[in-house]
């Protein structure tokens, strides 16, 4: 069965780095993109972006670009998101989907990134 | 982008039938039928209930239906039951190769 298993939650100080990690299993990894997905606390859902499997092709959210980086590791069937310079507005938990078609087919279980002082 | 706009609440009986709205434009909801739904309930990951406007992933319910008109789509849940009471969001494919999702909406099931 499908599956995206992400990394453990993080914490990290303003002006920092995460990366999170999304390990698909189940399927053929390079067929689908990946879309990742945050959403802050008592807060709705927020597209961050896109990465192809395939191509590595990405597509941002605007008023992330140039804070944000995905990737993706075909050998291990891992994507990753890179978000930089953090603030307190970061702070949510993200989620991985596989994307087909415009849809979030199956999600991972989400990654607590908290930005605090 | 701009969040497609979505009630923030809506309520009904069990057995009753609701419907949830998403409106957006013609960038989004109504240059594509690339919309889809999505069920979440507190402390977990989102769960797709409905694609491609009105299309049923394997497994979901038939109790939940998807249309569109124009700009905005709805969602309809027949058969109000208490399991459905979750925050419900939509979401839209967009002109520049993005998505974009409504604000959510909060399903109370009296």
């Amino acid at each position: 069965q499908v599956q995206l298993v992400q990394s453990g939650a993080e914490v990290k100080t303003p002006g920092a780095s995460v990366k999170v990690s999304c390990k698909a299993s189940g399927y053929t990894f390079t067929i689908n993109g990946i879309s990742w997905v945050r959403q802050a606390p008592g807060q709705g859902l927020e597209w961050v972006g896109w990465i192809s499997a395939n191509s590595g092709d990405t597509n941002y959210a605007q008023k992330l670009q140039g804070r944000v980086t995905m990737t993706t590791d075909t050998s291990t069937s891992t994507a990753y998101m890179e978000l930089r310079s953090l603030t307190s507005d970061d702070t949510a938990v993200y989620y991985c989907a596989r994307d087909v078609f415009y849809r979030f087919e199956y999600w991972g279980q989400g990654t607590l990134v908290t930005v605090s002082s | 982008q701009s969040a497609l706009t979505q009630p923030a609440s809506v309520s009904g009986s069990p057995g009753q039938s609701i419907t949830i709205s998403c409106t957006g434009t013609t960038s989004d909801v109504g240059g594509y039928n690339y919309v889809s739904w999505y069920q979440q309930h507190p402390g977990k990951a989102p769960k797709l209930i409905i694609y491609e406007v009105s299309k049923w992933p394997s497994g979901v319910s038939n109790r939940f239906s998807g249309s569109k008109s124009g700009n905005t789509a709805s969602l309809t849940i027949s058969g109000l039951q208490a399991e459905d009471e979750a925050d419900y969001y939509c979401s839209s494919h967009t002109s520049s190769n993005t998505r974009v999702f409504g604000g959510g909406t909060k399903l109370t099931v009296l």
